[in-house]
Formats: structure tokens, C-alpha cells, sequence
């Protein structure tokens, strides 16, 4: 069974442009959660989309925008990226939306973002 | 605001010992969970526990849970090279997982 897939596994842009990551969650899995990881502010949650809607978002600006296609495959966007945009961005794939005890969370490789 | 904390931050051990990281809650949570996160890779579950008094052990690592506290406790037994790793504990929070600062672990021979 694949895994969670993210691409670009890298990806290097200045500032001001903005970027598109694509995320592929497991077969069958319905919700995809992202995740910012910075060396300052460590893990943060982003979005959660479950079939096609934002079902939960975290304290980013609203320069920070995701959308969920039919087959799951999730998108977010970064407009107008900051030098504290770099990071690495993690997609989690799960079956349902929500923490319950049957509802694990796969995480992906990642996309690793340089602002220059 | 729901705050998670871990300490140490960062933890050099010697192969052989044991040794104990924590993760301390700020607000009710009954969902902790840790994950393993090796460098350039992205995070691997570890343990899901989901009640009061929880414990669960995998190999040389045993995490518990203690609500009332709102502490979790990753134990480390005989540490091996393997084991060197950055280990996170993340908590429930309206179903968003809310993630500690990390424990970046060192096992030297």
C-alpha cells in the first residue's frame, strides 16, 4: 500500500512569489492535515481538509490557503512568501476527519520550502 | 491556549542507560501521542495512548499517561545507536494535534 506522497520533495522561491504543494493521501483516506515545521517555532498545524472541506485551521495568515480535490489529493498555497515561510511542510493522510483512537495519522516525506 | 512542553531538549546518552523524556500539557487532553522523526525524514507514529493511566511498550520504549497530571512519559531502556532520533509528543486539541518542542536524542557507544 503507498504511502502519503508530497511534491516537490524541495523547492526554492524568493520573496514575494508564491508556491504550490500537492499532497496524495493513502488510498481510500479522506482527510489530509498540514503541518509547518520551523527549527523556531516547531510544529504547527495548518489546515485539515475532509472531502473537499476545511474542516479545522490553525493561527497562520491568510496568505496560507489549501483546497481538496475529489480524489483527496490536497493542494496548499503560499502567496507573497516570506523569508519565514522556509520550512518544511508536512501533509498527514488519515481515514476520517478527527483524533479518535481508529483514526491514525500517516505522515508524509515532506516538502522542504527556501525562501531566499 | 493549549501549551506542550517536553524536556530535555536535547539528550546525549550513552548506550546502556536508560533515561526518561517528558511532555507536560497545559490544558485536558485525553489523546497523547509520540512519533520518531530521524533527520531529513519525516515522522514516524510510535504510541497512541488515549486514557488515564495508559502504558504501552514497544522494544526499548515504553510511554504512559497520566491525565490528572497531564504528563506523558517516554522511557528509553538500554539505549541503543538506533534509537538516536528527535522524538515529539503532540496532544488532542478539537482535533488538531498540538506538537511539543521535540527531544532531539543522542545515543553514543
Amino acid at each position: 500500500k503507498a504511502g502519503v506522497t508530497q511534491t516537490p520533495r524541495y523547492l526554492i522561491k524568493t520573496r514575494g512569489q508564491q508556491v504550490t504543494l500537492s499532497c496524495s493521501p493513502i488510498s481510500g483516506h479522506r482527510s489530509v492535515s498540514w503541518y509547518q515545521q520551523t527549527p523556531g517555532q516547531g510544529l504547527q498545524f495548518l489546515f485539515e481538509y475532509f472531502s473537499e472541506t476545511q474542516r479545522n485551521k490553525g493561527n497562520f495568515p491568510g496568505r496560507f490557503s489549501g483546497r481538496q480535490f475529489s480524489n483527496s489529493r490536497s493542494e496548499m498555497n503560499v502567496s507573497t512568501l516570506e523569508l519565514g515561510d522556509s520550512a518544511l511542510y508536512l501533509c498527514a493522510s488519515s481515514l476520517f476527519s478527527g483524533l479518535a483512537s481508529y483514526n491514525e495519522q500517516f505522515f508524509g516525506p515532506g516538502t522542504r520550502l527556501t525562501v531566499l | 491556549e493549549l501549551k506542550v512542553e517536553q524536556n530535555p531538549l536535547f539528550l546525549s546518552m550513552q548506550e546502556g542507560k536508560n533515561y526518561t523524556i517528558y511532555c507536560n500539557y497545559s490544558t485536558t487532553s485525553d489523546r497523547l501521542y509520540w512519533y520518531r522523526q530521524d533527520p531529513g525524514k519525516s515522522l514516524e507514529s510510535l504510541f497512541v495512548l488515549l486514557s488515564n493511566g495508559a502504558v504501552k511498550q514497544e522494544g526499548r520504549l515504553m510511554a504512559s499517561l497520566d491525565t490528572k497530571a497531564r504528563l506523558s512519559t517516554l522511557h528509553i531502556t538500554a539505549a541503543v545507536h538506533d534509537l538516536s532520533a528527535t522524538y515529539f509528543c503532540a496532544v488532542g486539541n478539537t482535533d488538531k494535534l498540538i506538537f511539543g518542542t521535540g527531544t532531539r536524542l543522542q545515543v553514543f557507544p
